[in-house]
């Protein structure tokens, strides 16, 4: 079993759909949790970072549920410009290695 | 530009030669971090640094790679005797010395633009 895990897609949408991103993990110590994006040929940056309670930044929410070992990042009215690979992250111990998905696809059309 | 720099960006080289890449960090950060992606993967692990100590390396890591931080600043990643199998993107991260954004055991990792390799 991979130790992190995300359905690749691709995501289809057009613009204004809201779309939603589901990970699991595998390592139940795991400490923290991000989603960053990565557009093609270039480097991941950082979206988000995941807390227990939940957090939003605009239109990303991103919600974890550590009892599952499972990660989700929703986008509301999405745009042509949230186009990109989206790849959940995991922190097995803090400031350590980033334990990456394969990342999802998402293409946003007009 | 204050963010992490990678040079070169791109290297083509033949199987066998070796190669050295440079990574300087985010200049506040003490943590610096090496990872290596390929095609259609997420990138993956391979070693990193506090300061000038190594303090971790991936089981990908094979005897061919080495990577230093002598002075705590840059870090360089060589790739001896290159084979086919090491064409990748090769990136650097660096985080700061504490959890980000004000969040205890959040270590936010910035990444630099990548070095693409290339082997022959």
């Amino acid at each position: 079993r991979k130790e992190v895990e995300q359905d690749p897609g691709p995501f289809n949408v057009p613009e204004g759909a809201t779309v939603a991103f589901n990970c699991t993990y595998s390592n139940s110590a795991s400490q923290s949790f991000f989603w960053y994006r990565q557009d093609c040929r270039k480097e991941p940056k950082l979206l988000m970072s995941v807390y227990s309670s939940g957090n939003e930044d605009g239109r990303f929410t991103a919600q974890l549920n550590r009892a599952s070992q499972y990660i989700s990042l929703l986008i509301r009215d999405s745009k042509l410009s949230d186009s990109a690979t989206y790849l959940c992250v995991v922190n097995g111990q803090a400031g350590t290695a980033l334990i990456f998905g394969k990342g999802t696809t998402l293409s946003v059309s007009s | 530009d204050t963010g992490v720099s990678q040079d070169p960006r791109h290297k083509i080289t033949k199987r066998g030669q070796n190669v050295t890449f440079r990574c300087d960090p985010i200049s506040e950060h003490n943590r610096l971090y090496w990872y290596r992606q390929t095609l259609g993967q997420g990138p993956e692990f391979l070693t990193y640094f506090q300061n000038e100590a190594q303090l971790e390396k991936s089981r990908l890591l094979s005897d061919r790679f080495s990577a230093e931080r002598p002075k705590g600043s840059f870090s360089t990643l060589e790739i001896q005797r290159t084979e086919q199998g090491d064409s990748a993107m090769y990136l650097c991260a660096s985080s700061l010395p504490s959890g980000g954004r004000g969040v205890a055991n959040y270590y936010e990792q910035y990444f630099g633009p990548g070095t693409r390799l290339t082997v022959t």
